[in-house]
């Protein structure tokens, strides 16, 4: 079955820290995937996305995801974290539907909070 | 331009009462997509529409959920008569082509049925 996780309900980091959120995905070929980010009162802004070629893609804000085949993975970072990012973040897959287009798969979401 | 929009922001409705939301995609975009958050869980696809087609509508929970788009423009899904498990967050998406094409998302609307 197509399954998206992220294991991590909730990531509490302080201010200037390095962050990474943890996604798994289940899916028979090759994947879309996609991370997205929802601030308070939001809707869901696009961080990032891979279809193919470069593993590590960059994204806006100075967030980068990796995709690792092997691992069935694409793990969110960035090297410091500012006040602003607090947020809940999602993952999603996007699986093929009728016609050739995507219906996006997404995890539970991960809740982040940064402290100063 | 604008970005997608949907209203009403909020709706608390009691059971066995109709609700009506309403999306407008960014203007030139074909698809549009309907995807629920119900609380605490992930957030679910409802269907697609490609222009006034529906191309999937495969996440549609059951026959009390009419999603309609006529025109092609903007969207209308309904929940007669709602249910209390139907609470939770209604996201509407747009998006202009193929697989590749980003999924643009409005702020959604958040229905309580008590």
């Amino acid at each position: 079955a197509q399954s998206v996780t992220q294991p991590d309900i909730h990531i509490t980091v302080s201010e200037g820290a390095s962050l990474e959120l943890r996604c798994n995905y289940s899916y028979g070929a090759t994947p879309y995937l996609f991370w997205y980010v929802q601030s308070p009162g939001q809707g869901l802004q696009l961080l990032l996305k891979y279809f193919s070629g470069d593993t590590l893609v960059q994204g806006i804000k100075g967030f980068e995801a990796e995709f690792k085949r092997s691992q069935s993975s694409f793990n969110l970072r960035k090297p410091s974290v500012h006040w602003s990012d607090a947020a809940e973040y999602f993952c999603a897959v996007g699986a093929l539907s009728t016609g050739g287009y995507n219906k996006l798969i997404f995890g539970a979401g991960t809740r982040l909070a940064v402290h100063p | 331009e604008a970005g997608v929009t949907q209203f009403p922001s909020h709706s608390v409705i009691e059971k066995g009462q109709t609700v009506t939301l309403r999306c407008d995609p960014i203007s030139g975009h074909d698809n549009l997509y309907w995807y629920r958050r119900v609380m605490g869980k992930e957030i679910k696809f409802l269907l697609h529409f490609v222009k006034e087609s529906k191309q999937d509508e495969s996440g549609m929970p059951n026959n009390r959920f009419l999603a309609e788009r006529t025109g092609g423009t903007y969207s209308t899904l309904k929940v007669q008569p709602a249910e209390l498990e139907d609470s939770g967050v209604y996201f509407c998406a747009s998006s202009q082509g193929g697989r590749s094409e980003t999924q643009y998302f409005g702020p959604g609307t958040r229905l309580l049925v008590l």
